[in-house]
């Protein structure tokens, strides 16, 4: 399964940017498919983004598009969501998180989360 | 974008008894869905894949069954530590959705 460590979280003002990492090692983070899902504090969980394993697609939930940004780094076994525009309905735990394939095929393993807090 | 409507939202069981959660599509999903188990404080686990096949080292008392709007997770002999939320999920095209959630809690 390996291990995913999510870091960048924290306090922002609404407005503000934040750019969240993940970690990944104990397997080969080039074949797999990657995601970003949240969950609001006592809230279900809420895909926000996913990345084919070789970044050809890229898909974003649609309270995010045009805001976040997702993106990996194969040679630095390394995934990333680019925050923009943070809004408060933004506050959540955000999982990092490996699918089972090279596109979708379930969502395999889960980091277990930074927490983003947005208010002013 | 593909809704999952999952219900009931709370589900009350006896332990040793059997619980079935349901969730619908808005369209179809085919056969991407899976369904995930998560236990207050811990990260969700994946449970069933492919709407049938379970997950490495899951129990064969969780199985799941549907197809294309209509899908099914039923969780035999309920043991002490399947009380949880658990969600089911479409991968079958972007964005990936997931439904609200049931509570499977101690009757």
């Amino acid at each position: 399964e390996g291990q995913l460590v999510e870091s960048g979280g924290g306090l922002v003002q609404p407005g503000r940017s934040l750019r969240l990492s993940c970690a990944a090692s104990g397997f080969t983070f080039e074949d797999y498919a990657m995601h970003w899902v949240r969950q609001a504090p006592g809230k279900g969980l809420e895909w926000v983004a996913g990345i084919f394993w070789n970044s050809n697609s890229i898909g974003y939930a649609d309270f995010v598009r045009g805001r976040f940004t997702i993106s990996r780094d194969n040679a630095k076994n390394s995934l990333y969501l680019q925050m923009n525009s943070l809004r408060a309905e933004d506050t959540a735990l955000y999982y990092c998180v490996k699918d089972r394939g090279q596109q979708t095929a379930g969502l395999y393993y889960w980091g277990q989360g930074t927490v983003v807090t947005v208010s002013s | 974008e593909i809704v999952m409507t999952q219900s009931p939202t709370t589900l009350s069981v006896s332990p040793g008894e059997r619980a079935t959660v349901s969730c619908r599509a808005s369209q179809s999903a085919r056969g991407d869905v899976a369904w995930y188990q998560q236990k207050p404080g811990q990260a969700p686990r994946l449970l069933i894949y492919g709407t049938i096949t379970r997950a490495t080292g899951i129990p064969p008392r969780f199985s799941g069954s549907g197809f294309g709007t209509e899908f099914t997770l039923t969780i035999s002999n309920l043991q002490s530590e399947d009380f949880a939320v658990y969600y089911c999920q479409q991968y079958n095209n972007w964005p990936l959705t997931f439904g609200g959630g049931t509570k499977v809690e101690i009757k």
